[in-house]
């Protein structure tokens, strides 16, 4: 019973450095997000997904990309990290809404990046 | 733009105590609310989601109520326990942007 599943949980890198946060669900839900998490800002999108091969901006998306190649996959890249960019990432998918009920958000345990 | 805002930012009761956490939101065209549970560390877990059709829901001690007009939620948490200690977070979901809006939650302390 994985649910939201987040890869890696820990990371440091070094400022100019790229690499790719891979979210996997395993509930065939058909929307995917990614939010990041900073002290007293709470909880803000970075991009989010309607379904496989479609992707679309949230709340603070510069110096991210995504990519949903795959149902069950979300993955959020940064090209050129920026100390801006330390922060704890969550990755959430859910189902898509019946009729007018929408359903909650799934949330994986994050992903804890340090940019030095 | 939708702003949620949660007080207070921290609480501390015995154990046994019932308590009270508050949501207010400022734009009342929302779909639904969700309240979540954090633990340090750990990613988000869903408590409990209102539909903007419902007045509440009950999941055992918790019962979370939804009062869109005024643009507030509140959670209640019965007898509370040593385990309830952690970060509890509401947040609003407009619909039409696809959004998630979340407040800065509650850090709630259960003293046994």
């Amino acid at each position: 019973n994985a649910g939201v599943t987040q890869t890696p949980k820990f990371r440091v890198l070094k400022t100019g450095q790229s690499m790719t946060l891979l979210c996997a669900q395993d509930m065939n839900h058909e929307y995917m997000y990614w939010y990041r998490q900073d002290p007293g800002m709470g909880l803000r999108l970075i991009h989010y997904s309607v379904g496989e091969g479609t992707t679309a901006k949230g709340e603070v998306p510069d110096g991210y990309n995504v990519s949903r190649l795959k149902k069950q996959n979300f993955l959020l890249g940064l090209e050129s990290a920026a100390p801006s960019q330390t922060s704890v990432y969550f990755c959430a998918s859910r189902a898509m809404s019946q009729g007018a009920h929408n359903q909650p958000q799934h949330f994986g345990d994050g992903t804890r990046l340090s940019i030095l | 733009k939708q702003e949620v805002t949660q007080i207070p930012a921290a609480l501390s009761v015995p154990e046994g105590e019932n308590l009270v956490l508050n949501c207010s939101f400022t734009d009342s065209a929302i779909y639904n609310l969700q309240w979540f549970r954090q633990d340090p560390g750990k990613g988000l877990t869903s408590l409990l989601l209102i539909q903007s059709s419902q007045r509440e829901q009950t999941s055992g001690r918790l019962n979370a109520s939804l009062d869109k007009s005024s643009g507030r939620s509140t959670l209640y948490i019965a007898a509370s326990q040593p385990g309830d200690s952690a970060t509890y977070l509401c947040a609003v979901y407009g619909g039409a942007t696809n959004k998630l809006i979340f407040g800065t939650g509650t850090l709630l302390a259960v003293q046994p």
